[in-house]
């Protein structure tokens, strides 16, 4: 069975810009979550999606924002770039909402400003 | 406020020996953990997790601890082998939320020597 899948796996933009990255759960994986990680840190948490609803979002500024579709899939949209954006993008999905269950995550979305 | 810290950045351990990764927390909201694996290039790979009625759970050659009283978990590998070098991430879920938000340490990276 296919994992969790990013794309694209690598994009360099330019400050002001706008980004779209996408995700797909595995299948049957109702919930998405977004997390950045900077070079040095763990992931940290910038929202999560369940059954195309915004069930949580972390301490990120307006220009960040997400959607989930009908078939689970999400997008991450960050706009007016800026250099302090450049990081690794995770998406992680699991079965239920919440509850004592593992995240599964793709390989990310390396985001370089330039 | 750092609510999860690995306090070592990193290990160096001999092939055959047990490797011991640390990771303390602050919040005692806290109720289920996990550890996390990551080699370069990829996304974070779910490892085991404790839910914080159990203190210990075992799964292969990785065994995960939890102390609630000293709010400390770690994570036992026996017997350790090269390909288990990666970055290792402690997470944590806090009880009751309306997400499944994790909260990550800033990861220790394991050298095991062949």
């Amino acid at each position: 069975d296919a994992g969790v899948t990013q794309s694209p796996t690598h994009l360099i933009k330019t400050r002001g810009q706008h980004v779209t990255l996408r995700c797909s759960p595995i299948s049957g994986h109702k919930s998405v979550s977004w997390y950045q990680q900077v070079l040095g840190q763990g992931p940290q948490f910038i929202f999560q999606y369940y059954e195309k609803e915004e069930r949580g979002r972390g301490n990120f500024p307006d220009r960040f924002s997400a959607r989930q579709f009908p078939n689970y899939s999400s997008e991450l949209n960050v706009n007016a770039l800026l250099l302090g954006d450049s990081a690794l993008y995770l998406c992680a999905s699991s079965f239920e909402e919440h509850g004592n269950q593992p995240q599964h995550f793709g390989d990310g979305t390396r985001l370089s400003i330039l | 406020d750092q609510q999860v810290k690995q306090n070592s950045p990193s290990l160096s351990v001999q092939e055959g020996r047990i490797s011991i990764l640390n990771c303390d927390y602050t919040n005692s909201m806290f109720d289920y953990f996990l550890w996390y694996k990551k080699y370069p290039a990829e996304g974070p790979t779910f490892l085991i997790s404790i839910s914080s009625i159990k203190d210990k759970n075992e799964d292969g050659r990785f065994t995960v601890f939890l102390n609630k009283s000293a709010k400390h978990l770690s994570l036992h590998i026996v017997p350790s082998q090269p390909g288990d070098s990666a970055v290792y991430f402690c997470a944590a879920s806090p009880y009751g939320g309306a997400t499944n938000k994790l909260i990550f340490g800033t990861g220790t990276l394991l050298a095991v020597q062949p």
